[in-house]
């Protein structure tokens, strides 16, 4: 299993482009979900799913679009990037359940917005 | 909205010595379960502990132990014997039953001295 895979490693946009980061995983996890860490402020939530066709907004999901077509996929779109969005960027996935059920985490993207 | 507090930006410790990270937590559910998330400087997370909150036995792993105070609302790791490759920031995350949402804190930085 290759777990988690997120890509790109590493991007620098210019304010005002568009990328999506992808996120895939092969663990058929129901659950996938997007964070943002910055200095400071630990992991917040972006996003999240709980299935195809599932998407749901966590605490700061202004300027960021998800959509989950498949199991294995869900990536984030930035619309229109702003420097406010540098960031270093983790997609993680688990099952679902009313257990202690351990998120695994891709390797991140750091995102610079110039 | 729940909220987790880590009070400690950073703690440094002597190589075989012990340390132990404070988190404490702000919630009114009855069942929820905390994490503690290891981030090396390879950006990975790894999930180091978990604690349902349902279980009084504090859970452990390895040379990782937590106290769990629920009625403290505190979840404190305990590192024994600290490693070298104990250096890293750690996260205490914090999970609603029924919901796969993690809320994590800000993070301390560990730094284990040879």
């Amino acid at each position: 299993n290759a777990g988690v895979t997120q890509t790109p490693k590493f991007q620098v946009l210019k304010t005002g482009q568009s990328m999506t980061l992808q996120c895939a995983q092969d663990m058929n996890h129901e659950y996938m979900s997007w964070y943002r860490q910055d200095p400071g402020m630990g992991l917040r939530l972006i996003h999240y799913s709980v299935g195809a066709g599932i998407t749901d907004q966590g605490e700061v999901p202004n300027g960021y679009n998800v959509s989950r077509s498949t199991t294995e996929d869900f990536p984030l779109r930035l619309l229109s990037a702003a420097p406010s969005q540098t960031s270093v960027y983790f997609c993680a996935s688990s099952l679902t359940g009313t257990f202690a059920t351990e998120q695994y985490f891709g390797p991140g993207t750091r995102l610079t917005v110039t | 909205a729940q909220t987790v507090t880590q009070s400690q930006p950073e703690m440094s410790v002597q190589e075989a010595e012990t340390v132990t990270l404070s988190c404490t937590y702000d919630t009114s559910e009855s069942n929820y379960y905390l994490f503690w998330y290891k981030q090396p400087p390879s950006r990975q997370m790894i999930l180091v502990i978990r604690q349902e909150a349902y279980k009084q036995q504090n859970a452990t792993e390895n040379r990782f132990s937590v106290n769990f105070q629920k009625a403290a609302k505190s979840f404190s790791l305990k590192i024994s014997d600290s490693q070298l490759g104990d250096t890293a920031m750690y996260f205490c995350a914090f999970k609603e039953g029924g919901s796969e949402k993690l809320v994590f804190g800000k993070g301390t930085k560990l730094t284990v001295n040879p």
